[in-house]
Parts: structure tokens; sequence; C-alpha cells
């Protein structure tokens, strides 16, 4: 099925250091969504992004919905060991289905 | 409930039998959707459940994948004849419907075919 293209797809920083990721596609997505999964659990909603160069934070997490609606970027501000897990972008073309990426798997080293 | 509920967490079946996946959505959650993830992958969409409109199942890998959704509420993922490929993690997920609605996933199901 169709995916988007997410980056990088894994990485391993020290806990403190700020993390970047990010999702593109070639086609134009009307709402861009952020989840994390913990290990044996279902994704959970971090960011919702509804507009076109949207900036939007929730707490040490900041997301943008890129201006030409392909991509959207995640930042992680002074990473925690708990921000392990992997990270998905979603973006949703027509009225309800969503297209996830490739995911983002992020360790953090104490 | 308070959550998605899938049920059960893990299955191990024997190739050429056929699986039963339960999930059990948001309370008032119209819309209800499953996904699959294979090991290391994103996630697959399946097929999608709107209220009593007739579901999207563009994302049924064959015709050995079946869904339902009775009463607008509960749904079972049907599977049959299991081959080792079908192997994965089966995710379901539901919403307000709303455009713009996020998801809210379950637990999922980890389906092992040997």
């Amino acid at each position: 099925g169709q995916q988007l293209n997410q980056s990088p797809q894994s990485m391993f920083i020290q806990e403190g250091e700020d993390v970047s990721m990010n999702c593109t596609s070639s086609s134009i997505f009307n709402t861009w969504l952020w989840y994390k999964q913990d290990p044996g659990e279902g994704p959970v909603l971090l960011i919702a992004l509804y507009k076109a160069g949207e900036l939007t934070s929730n707490g040490r997490l900041t997301a943008q919905f890129g201006i030409t609606r392909k991509d959207s970027f995640l930042n992680i501000s002074a990473s925690i060991p708990s921000d392990v897990g992997i990270y998905f972008c979603a973006g949703r073309q027509g009225t309800y289905k969503y297209i996830f990426g490739t995911g983002t798997r992020l360790k953090v080293l104490a | 409930g308070a959550g998605v509920s899938q049920s059960p967490s893990n299955k191990v079946t024997e190739k050429g039998k056929d699986v039963e996946l339960r999930c059990d959505p948001i309370s008032g959650h119209t819309a209800l959707y499953w996904y699959r993830q294979s090991l290391g992958q994103g996630l697959e969409f399946l097929i999608y459940f709107q209220g009593n409109s007739a579901p999207d199942k563009s994302g049924l890998p064959s015709d050995r994948f079946s869904a339902e959704r009775t009463g607008g509420s509960v749904s079972t993922l049907t599977i049959q004849r299991t081959q080792q490929e079908d192997s994965a993690v089966y995710l379901c997920a539901s919403s307000l419907g709303g455009q713009g609605s996020g998801y809210t996933f379950g637990s999922g199901t980890r389906l092992t075919v040997v």
C-alpha cells in the first residue's frame, strides 16, 4: 500500500539533545498527524496539523505543516529516555483515510 | 469504553486455519479502521467503516481477508486459510469521523502464523 517517506529511519541520540525528523510525499495532504508508538502498544496521537505553514507545540514537541502541503516536520527538544519509541507521521488526502509514514525509530542514550 | 479494545492481544495459529480478530471502538465513535503493521514496517490501511455507509475495503490484500461491523460498534476482522505472510500486528482505530479527526488506536493483536 501507499506510504509516506519518513527520515531518518532510526537514530541514536544522547539525553538532552534535540531531535528532528521529517515526512515527505509527492502528494498534497490536507491534514498531518504525528504519532508515537511504544513497544507492544498502539500509536498515540501527539500533534495534529490542519493548515499549510501551521506550527504547533505540545510540551517539548513542535511540529510543522509544510508550506507546500507535501511535507511535515517534528522536533523534540531536550530529549529524555522516555522519548524512545517509533514516531509515525500520517497524512490525510480525502475525507477520512490517513496514509502512514514508514516510521522513525528513536533511541535515547542516558 | 474508555479506549479502543482489541482481542486477543496475541494469537498463534497454524498455517491454513481461519482466525477472527475483534475490535471494540470508543463509544460514540462512528468511524472504525483496521491497519496492519508488519515487523519493522509502517501501518498499512486495510478497511474503513463509517456509520451505515458501505465500507472502504480497498486495502484488503486478498479475498481471504474480510471484516464486519455489527450494529455500528464492534468489528471483527477475519482471515481465512492463514499464510505465514499474514503474521503481523493488526491495529484497530476509531474516530469521531469528522474531517481531520485523528484516530485513537487499540493496542493491537499480534498474529503469528506457524
